[in-house]
């Protein structure tokens, strides 16, 4: 089965500064891609980053980078320079060969000025 | 915009009623999935279609049905609703087999 944990369910940081959000995954199949998907008040779900497993380099997106650690089954997402606009729900999701993506329950980020 | 077009985007109705949410995936996407996502909660997988075909079925109630049309737009039916109902229900589509989802605006339903 496949399961996808964020295991901070809030973080906060000060408005400049660089945050690391968690996430775990678990699955037997060794082609997959995952995401970090950002969800501001609107909730609108936006897609941040992206990453496919078979490549070893980490993706990055402007101020968005990500750490992924593929024995470890470990993808989590570094924002730099934090702006107050990037204040959301973060969900991790991964999508496996059968086509569905399963999310994380979400971490909720607070950029503080 | 996503490309991706749900209606109606507000929705309030009583308990024990039925709905129909509906959904029109970007141009030339084959693959159309619904979550919903309660209140302050992640999002659940409920159902996958692929050019008219379920593909995959998480964790949807018997209550609620899906459909895919040859036009590849998808409804959402939900019947017998009930207050625990209430929730922002995403349509997403997508191209290809391991590519991002594209998400709607959600069509917020309220059961009352």
């Amino acid at each position: 089965a496949q399961t996808v944990t964020q295991s901070q369910p809030e973080m906060s940081v000060q408005e400049a500064e660089t945050v690391t959000l968690s996430c775990t995954y678990d699955t037997s199949e060794s082609n997959y891609y995952l995401f970090w998907y950002k969800q501001p008040p609107s909730r609108q779900m936006i897609l941040v980053i992206r990453q496919e497993a078979y490549k070893q380099q980490n993706a990055t997106e402007n101020r968005f980078s990500v750490n992924f650690q593929k024995a470890a089954k470990s993808f989590s997402l570094k924002i730099s320079d934090s702006q107050l606009g990037d204040t959301a729900m973060y969900f991790c999701a991964a999508r496996l060969n059968n086509n569905d993506m399963r999310f994380g329950a979400g971490t909720r980020l607070t950029v503080k000025p | 915009d996503s490309g991706v077009t749900q209606t109606p985007k507000h929705l309030i109705t009583a308990t024990g009623q039925r709905v129909t949410l509906r959904c029109s995936p970007r141009s030339g996407d084959l693959s159309v999935y619904w979550y919903q996502q309660s209140l302050d909660q992640g999002l659940q997988f409920l159902i996958q279609y692929y050019n008219g075909e379920e593909r995959a079925k998480g964790n949807i109630l018997e209550r609620f049905s899906a459909q895919q049309f040859p036009d590849l737009h998808s409804e959402l039916n939900l019947s017998s609703l009930e207050l625990g109902d209430s929730a922002l229900y995403f349509c997403a589509s997508s191209s290809g087999s391991l590519g991002e989802l594209f998400f709607g605006e959600g069509s917020r339903l309220t059961v009352l």
